[in-house]
């Protein structure tokens, strides 16, 4: 089974439309979640941590399951900027070895 | 700013030949670690280090050598290349910042192995 797996789209949305990723993780032993964003041709770049508690980041939100194993990134009022790949990737402090999911792409269309 | 830089960012290969994709970073992390991305298996980790003079086989290790002589270099070889190996190579560094661990990649190599 993957250390992280997600859904790897694509999803294309109307500009303005809210749209969710999730992402799912095996090891229970996971300590840090992050999401990722990677436009094409380049490499990806953090685009936010993921806290027990969730977080807001302007029109980002991200949220943390650690009973059902899941993050989840929510992006409202999509722009056309928002057009990228987005992985999630979960780390367990063991050996600095981060996991990273596959990728899910986002189109956001005019 | 640099973060970490990684050389070339475009190489073709012939099958057999051998090569070194270098990356070096400024920020004095101990992690660094080699990744390679194809499509629709995400980023795969190839070799990591937790320190100079400590390596260790990631997920996909065969092929490729790595060492780590000092905090700042971690040059990824490739000692016999295949085309099973055109991929995209990404290097990283990480540290531990608030308390939580951050990893950051280099631009990417794009390696085509004819």
């Amino acid at each position: 089974r993957k250390e992280v797996e997600q859904d790897p789209g694509p999803f294309n949305v109307p500009e303005g439309a809210t749209v969710a990723f999730n992402c799912t993780y095996s090891n229970s032993a996971s300590q840090s979640f992050f999401w990722y964003r990677q436009d094409c041709r380049k490499e990806p770049k953090l685009l936010m941590s993921v806290y027990s508690s969730g977080n807001e980041d302007g029109r980002f939100t991200a949220q943390l399951n650690r009973a059902s194993q899941y993050i989840s990134l929510l992006i409202r009022d999509s722009k056309l900027s928002d057009s990228a790949t987005y992985l999630c990737a979960v780390n367990r402090n063991t050996g600095n070895q981060f996991y990273f999911g596959t990728g899910t792409s986002l189109t956001v269309i005019p | 700013n640099a973060g970490v830089t990684q050389t070339p960012k475009f190489q073709v290969l012939k099958t057999g030949q051998s090569m070194t994709l270098q990356c070096a970073q400024d920020m004095n992390h101990e992690y660094m670690s080699w990744y390679r991305q194809d499509p629709g298996m995400g980023l795969r980790l190839i070799h990591y280090s937790v320190g100079a003079g400590i390596t260790d086989q990631g997920e996909v290790p065969n092929g490729y050598n790595v060492s780590r002589s000092t905090t700042e270099d971690f040059p990824l070889r490739l000692l016999s290349a295949a085309p099973s190996q055109t991929s995209v190579y990404f290097c990283a560094s990480s540290s531990w910042t608030g308390g939580r661990n951050t990893i950051y990649f280099g631009e990417g190599s794009w390696l085509t192995v004819v």
